[in-house]
């Protein structure tokens, strides 16, 4: 069965610096999509994806967050200056085009910023 | 603002009880509402959905049940298992992006 698959699983980083998130969604899906999940807490929506532009973000992803589909199989998650507070688990997510399919998500990252 | 909760935080049932949990969401225009769990250390996975013109829909022991005048969603999971513990997440899809608003998350443990 397809799967979205992320690297790397864990990732820590110092504050103030960048960190790429590495995703690969389903090849056949149209939709992206990053959420993000601090410990303990909720699922957040950050940003969805589709043909190649942002088509929908939130108020966490500011100046400071970009996605990118650099080849027809990767996309990624980039935090510029890395703060205390992004530390959690990213989630990428895909789905085909269409109001009845599902969104696959795939393992996470866990971000830790010391 | 819109918002999706849940009515229990934890839920603790004996093998092969029937475990229920609810969710309460708020934003009507929403299309889908989704049932998630969540393994430790895992990405949230599909486990049912259900249309917004539907009250009721079956799966594989599983069972989704959508009441729109109390604006009230729950999933009730027949003959539990110790696989299915878990955190149960409930989700609604809206918009043309599809993305999805989830709720708080209810810890479902299952005590052999």
């Amino acid at each position: 069965e397809p799967e979205v698959t992320q690297t790397p699983s864990h990732q820590v980083t110092q504050m103030g610096q960048e960190v790429i998130l590495r995703c690969v969604p389903i090849s056949n899906h149209l939709y992206f999509y990053w959420y993000r999940q601090i410990l303990g807490q909720k699922v957040e929506f950050l940003v969805s994806f589709y043909n190649n532009e942002i088509s929908e973000k939130s108020e966490i992803f500011d100046d400071q967050f970009s996605v990118e589909r650099p080849d027809g199989s990767n996309f990624t998650l980039k935090i510029r200056s890395t703060k205390l507070e992004d530390s959690a688990m990213y989630f990428c997510a895909s789905t085909t085009a269409g109001s009845g399919n599902e969104q696959f998500f795939g393992p996470g990252t866990r971000l830790t910023v010391l | 603002g819109e918002s999706v909760g849940l009515h229990l935080p934890t839920l603790s049932v004996q093998e092969g009880d029937n475990s229920i949990i609810n969710c309460a969401y708020s934003n009507s225009a929403s299309d889908y509402f989704i049932w998630y769990k969540q393994e430790s250390g895992k990405g949230p996975q599909f486990i049912i959905d259900i249309r917004s013109n539907m009250d009721k829909r079956q799966g594989q022991r599983v069972t989704v049940l959508l009441n729109k005048t109390v604006k009230h969603l729950s999933l009730q999971i027949a003959a539990t298992q110790p696989g299915d513990s878990a955190v149960y997440f409930c989700a609604e899809r809206g918009g043309s992006n599809y993305k999805l608003t989830f709720g708080k998350g209810t810890l479902l443990t299952v005590n052999p």
